[in-house]
């Protein structure tokens, strides 16, 4: 089965740096992924690790280590159009010609005051 | 990057009726499509992997036969909620991998009265 667990919400100020994170436990693992969502809208792409290690893209960072099934996303110098929810999701390992499949957390629920 | 669309964006429908839902890679070809289901402030739910030419595979819980998942062609898959409950009201996203990338459609909020 799947698990996937990350803070239910979090709050923090305009220019401040928040950092979301996401433990996970996986019947396979084939790269973890980091989604904004906006309320009523689609999940837009943030970031892709599959090694250990930092992912830096921008004002946003994504760090991976697989042996501790953990994972964070970090946001900088945070607007308020940050606000949204984070959702982490990890893909399992493909079988025969079926691609791995995504699955995801709950979602944090990132507010930023000004 | 890879653009997916939807349609309806919307639907409203009585009980016992049914909806078809249609997702479309508009710049590539997917010959795998994810079905997701999102229920208010829950996180996106996996209903099934639509293979293009063969036939869906879904995850565990979700009834194969009210949620039919047709791949007829490389650029569209369809989901059709048959005999629709108010139960059944959610948002449905579906998505399509590209590369290391998966990409999704903009949602289909579904309400059953």
């Amino acid at each position: 089965g799947q698990n996937i667990d990350q803070p239910t919400e979090m709050t923090a100020t305009e220019g401040a740096i928040v950092q979301i994170n996401c433990t996970y436990q996986t019947s396979g693992f084939n790269g973890l992924f980091w989604y904004q969502q906006h309320a009523g809208e689609a999940p837009t792409f943030l970031s892709y690790n599959v090694l250990d290690g930092l992912e830096e893209k921008g004002r946003f960072s994504s760090f991976l280590s697989r042996s501790k099934g953990y994972s964070y996303l970090l946001l900088k110098e945070l607007q308020m159009k940050d606000s949204a929810s984070y959702l982490c999701a990890v893909r399992d390992t493909p079988r025969g010609s079926t691609l791995g499949r995504l699955y995801f957390g709950r979602g944090t629920q990132l507010t930023v005051w000004p | 990057g890879a653009v997916v669309s939807q349609h309806p964006s919307w639907v409203i429908c009585k009980s016992g009726t049914s909806v078809k839902i249609e997702c479309r890679s508009l710049d590539f070809q997917a010959t795998t499509m994810f079905w997701y289901r999102q229920f208010p402030k829950q996180s996106l739910m996996l209903m099934a992997t639509s293979n293009e030419g063969s036939k869906a595979t879904y995850e565990q819980g979700v009834e194969k036969d009210k949620f039919l998942i047709n791949h007829a062609s490389l650029t569209l898959s369809t989901l059709t909620v048959t005999s629709a409950h108010p139960e059944d009201s959610s948002f449905y996203i579906c998505s399509a991998r590209v590369s290391v990338e998966q990409f999704f459609g903009p949602g289909t909020r579904l309400t059953v009265l």
